[in-house]
C-alpha cells in the first residue's frame, strides 16, 4: 500500500500569503492519479486538483498542483479567509486508493 | 447536475452489519466508479471500495478483510454498501462519491454523498 504523508500538519497564514502544501508518497506514484481535496467542518470533501495539476471545475486559479514521482504539492497563491480547512491529497496504486492523514490550513 | 443522496443516520449493536445506499438523484451513474470513503470522528479519509454500477465490477479495499460488500441496483439508480461485523472503531461518516471521468477509476471524485453517520455502541 503507497502511505502518503503530508506536511506540515497544520498551516497558519494571513490572507494574501501563499500556502504550499507538500504530499509525500512512499513509492512512485502515476501522476494521473493525484488528487487533492479540500474538507471544510460538517462538509464533505470537495476534489480541487486531478491528476496532479488538473482544476476541477469552478476550482479559483489561485490554487494549483504540481509534482511527480513521491513529491506532490498544492499551491495556493494567496490565501483567502475561505480557504479555511483540510486539504488531503490521494493517489491510486494497483487499484488501491489511499489517502494522506491532511493538512489544515488556518488563516490568520 | 448529478446529486448523490445518502439514507440516514444508523445506530448498531458491534457485531451487527449496516447498510448504506447512495441514490443518483440526476439519474443513471451513467459508467462512472462510485466510490464509499469513511472518517471517523476527528480523523482522516478511508477509502472502502467502488463499484462501476453498468457492469457490477468492483474494487475492493483491502484493510477491510473481507466485511464490505458494495453492490448496485441499477434500475433503482442506486448503490449499496455493507458492513459487516461490525466493531467500535467503524462509527464513522460514510460518504459516496462519484469519479470524475466515465469508466476510470480513482481518476479523482468530484460529487459526493452528504454522508450517513454511522454509531457503534452496545
Amino acid at each position: 500500500e503507497v502511505v502518503l504523508t503530508q506536511s506540515p500538519g497544520t498551516l497558519s497564514l494571513s490572507p494574501g500569503e501563499r500556502a504550499t502544501l507538500s504530499c509525500r508518497a512512499s513509492q512512485s506514484v502515476n501522476s494521473n492519479y493525484l488528487a487533492w481535496y479540500q474538507q471544510k467542518p460538517g462538509q464533505a470533501p470537495r476534489l480541487l486538483i486531478y491528476g496532479t495539476s488538473n482544476r476541477a471545475t469552478g476550482v479559483p486559479d489561485r490554487f494549483s498542483g504540481s509534482g511527480s514521482g513521491t513529491d506532490f504539492t498544492l499551491t495556493i497563491s494567496r490565501v483567502e479567509r475561505e480557504d479555511c480547512a483540510v486539504f488531503y491529497c490521494q493517489q491510486c496504486s494497483s487499484a488501491q486508493v489511499t489517502f494522506g492523514q491532511g493538512t489544515k490550513l488556518e488563516i490568520k | 447536475q448529478v446529486q448523490l443522496v445518502q439514507s440516514g443516520a444508523e445506530m448498531k449493536k458491534p457485531g451487527s452489519l449496516v447498510k448504506v445506499s447512495c441514490k443518483s438523484s440526476g439519474g443513471a451513474f451513467n459508467n462512472h466508479f462510485i466510490n464509499w470513503v469513511r472518517q471517523a470522528p476527528g480523523r482522516g479519509l478511508e477509502w472502502m471500495g467502488a463499484i462501476l454500477p453498468f457492469s457490477g465490477i468492483t474494487k475492493d479495499a483491502h484493510n477491510f478483510g473481507g466485511r464490505v460488500s458494495i453492490t448496485t441496483d441499477e434500475s433503482a439508480g442506486t448503490v449499496y454498501m455493507e458492513l459487516r461485523s461490525l466493531r467500535r472503531d467503524d462509527a464513522a461518516v460514510y460518504y459516496c462519491a462519484r469519479d470524475l471521468r466515465q469508466s476510470t477509476f480513482a481518476y479523482g471524485f468530484d460529487q459526493w454523498g452528504q454522508g450517513t453517520l454511522v454509531t457503534v455502541s452496545s
